[in-house]
């Protein structure tokens, strides 16, 4: 167990819906990251949170967003789903800016 | 932009063989060189990492040395275990942006 919580674990679901993916980060650290693992695409950075805050932001589509509460847990939301967002989508967290990272186990999209 | 350049795998090696997985990057100013190794159903771990030139970064057996003059990052490792089979990531932490760019990953499979 890294200390990075991601759930859930599977998910499908239908083309066109919204679906959310939550990481709880590993106790102190402050940094989510969320990342998305595709086949054609490797590993791309999507977006930072820092103590609650939107610090930078990669290749994330309009169609995504994305929130780090107060507990500093955060939530990736995605809409519109089409079928090329089936992937896994890792959540890393790390002590403030640092790229100590500890990613989560992953949760695998699936759209049909 | 900043980039980095793994060898391309499948790589299938016989156990205690020697490994080595090239890694070369592209990028501005001086950045942060790490592996980050992940095993099947999990998410990525950290490996080792390097923070400046000439720098060895090493863990499990596993060696890596920051080469400015060359901008790599070879991993090596004198004796292969099954164990070992994983997906190996090379990455650089870009600098000022609070990101780790990742490589396309190499899948490695040890045979005994």
């Amino acid at each position: 167990d890294s200390g990075v919580t991601q759930t859930p674990k599977h998910l499908i679901t239908a083309t066109g819906q919204r679906v959310t993916l939550r990481c709880s980060p590993r106790s102190g650290d402050l940094s989510v990251y969320w990342y998305q693992q595709s086949l054609d695409q490797g590993l791309q950075f999507l977006i930072q949170y820092y103590n609650g805050e939107e610090r930078a932001k990669g290749n994330i589509l309009e169609r995504f967003s994305a929130q780090q509460f107060p507990d500093l847990h955060s939530e990736l939301n995605l809409s519109s789903l089409e079928l090329g967002d089936s992937a896994l989508y890792f959540c890393a967290s790390s002590v403030d800016n640092d790229y100590g990272y500890t990613f989560g186990s992953g949760t695998r999209l699936t759209v049909v | 932009g900043d980039s980095v350049t793994q060898m391309e795998g499948p790589v299938t090696l016989s156990e205690e063989a020697f490994l080595t997985i090239n890694c070369t990057y592209t990028a501005t100013g001086y950045p942060s060189l790490f592996w980050y190794v992940q095993y099947p159903g999990e998410g990525l771990q950290l490996l080792l990492k390097a923070t400046k030139a000439d720098d060895k970064g090493s863990n499990k057996g596993f060696e890596a040395t920051y080469r400015k003059e060359t901008t790599s990052f070879h991993l090596e490792k004198g004796s292969v275990q099954v164990s070992d089979s994983a997906v190996y990531f090379c990455a650089l932490g870009v600098q000022g942006a609070q990101k780790l760019v990742f490589g396309q990953g190499t899948r490695l499979t040890i045979n005994p």
